[in-house]
Formats: structure tokens, sequence, C-alpha cells
């Protein structure tokens, strides 16, 4: 069965610090993974797309990585802000058809 | 400016009164989608659209219907809502020109309460 599972579910941090989102997936074919960053009560908005060749792929503050082997990926937000909390969302696509797998999403709140 | 729009933003009504959910892009995106977000779950799919005219099932298309009669509109069909489809629900939309590799854009969400 194809999942998306996203750890932790919430997360707590100080502003201008680190943090680490992670994602595993069960997915087949695997097409793509996204991220999404969802403010409460907005609609998702896309952060990154990463294909199978890509390791590695940043977006400012936000770097995203993909093991394809081990069907891990990880969100890596620099120098937190009080903008940076709401949930984000790991999304795996299989296929060709648009087939998209939604994770559950992280609830990062960032603390001034 | 480029927007997906969905309209209500806030919707309460009774069980059993059919109710229209609309959504329109400006895109021209061939793509587009219904979700449903319930605490604590991930956005699951309702039903989606690869061009007009053609529609399919979601993973959770049952008490909803849609039609997809120009490329820009995609309404959303209650026909009798039921307290179970209380939810917040997203529309959006994608172009296929780079096959599954485009970002979704979504709406800003119609909160729907049937009671």
């Amino acid at each position: 069965k194809n999942q998306v599972e996203q750890s932790p579910q919430s997360l707590i941090i100080l502003e201008g610090k680190n943090c680490t989102l992670q994602c595993n997936y069960t997915v087949s074919p695997f097409s793509n993974l996204r991220w999404y960053k969802q403010d409460t009560g907005r609609g998702p908005v896309s952060l990154t797309i990463m294909t199978f060749s890509e390791n590695t792929k940043s977006n400012g503050r936000y770097t995203a990585t993909l093991d394809a082997d081990t069907k891990q990926s990880s969100l890596h937000i620099t120098a937190s802000q009080l903008s940076d909390s709401a949930s984000y969302i790991c999304v795996v696509s299989a296929g060709s058809n648009y087939q998209l797998i939604w994770g559950a999403g992280t609830k990062l709140i960032i603390k001034p | 400016e480029a927007q997906v729009t969905q309209n209500p933003r806030y919707l309460i009504t009774v069980t059993g009164k059919k109710l229209t959910v609309t959504c329109s892009q400006n895109m021209n995106h061939e793509y587009m989608s219904w979700y449903r977000q319930d605490p604590g779950l991930g956005l699951r799919q309702i039903y989606y659209s690869m061009n007009v005219e053609v529609t399919d099932k979601g993973d959770v298309p049952e008490g909803y219907k849609v039609s997809r009669k120009e490329k820009r509109n995609f309404p959303l069909i209650l026909e009798s809502p039921s307290p179970n489809q209380t939810s917040l629900y997203f529309c959006a939309s994608t172009s296929l020109d780079r096959g599954t590799g485009s970002p979704l854009h979504f709406g800003n969400g119609t909160r729907l309460t049937v009671t």
C-alpha cells in the first residue's frame, strides 16, 4: 500500500534555531517528492519538487534532501523565523497520472 | 494575478440540502482537483480532472459530484450533504506541460459545516 509517514507530528523550536523534518515513504512507482507549507486555514504552497535523481534542493532557507534508496526525505529549515510556523507536508507522486500520496504533515511552531 | 478562487470561504448548511462549491483558475491549467482535509489526516483527494469533460474519482468520492464543462471551472457538488462531510475543502490546479513535475496551486479553502 502506498504510504507517506512524517515525523515528528509536531515540533516547537525557538526563533533563530534550525530544525529538520522527516518523511519516509513506500510508494511505487516513484515519480517525484514534494514538500508543501500550509499556514493554518490556508491552501498548501509548494516549497520544492524533487525527482529520483536529485539529492538536494534548496529554496531560500529551506533545503530538502532525498535518498531514493532508503526512501527517505528531510526538510531542513535554517535560522527559523516566526513566519515559518505552519504545517509542512510531504507528498509523493506515484506513476504518470498525477496520483499524489499525502503525508499527515508536521506542525511546526516557532516561539520568539 | 495567477490564482485559484474558491467560493464560498465558509458555508453552514443542513443535512440533505444540495450545495455547490465553485472553483475557478485563471492559469489555463489542464489539471484540477478537489481535496478534503480533516484534523490529523492528510489531504484526501475527492475527484480530479485531467481536462475538459474528463473527470475521475479520487480516494473519497462517495457523496460528491463534479463537472468540467470549461477549462477554468471545476465545481464540487454535494447532492445530499451529511454531517460526515463537514470538512475543509481545497481546490487545486496545475499544468501538465511538465508531466507530473509541476506544483499544485491551491485555493484558500472552503470550510463546510453540515448540521
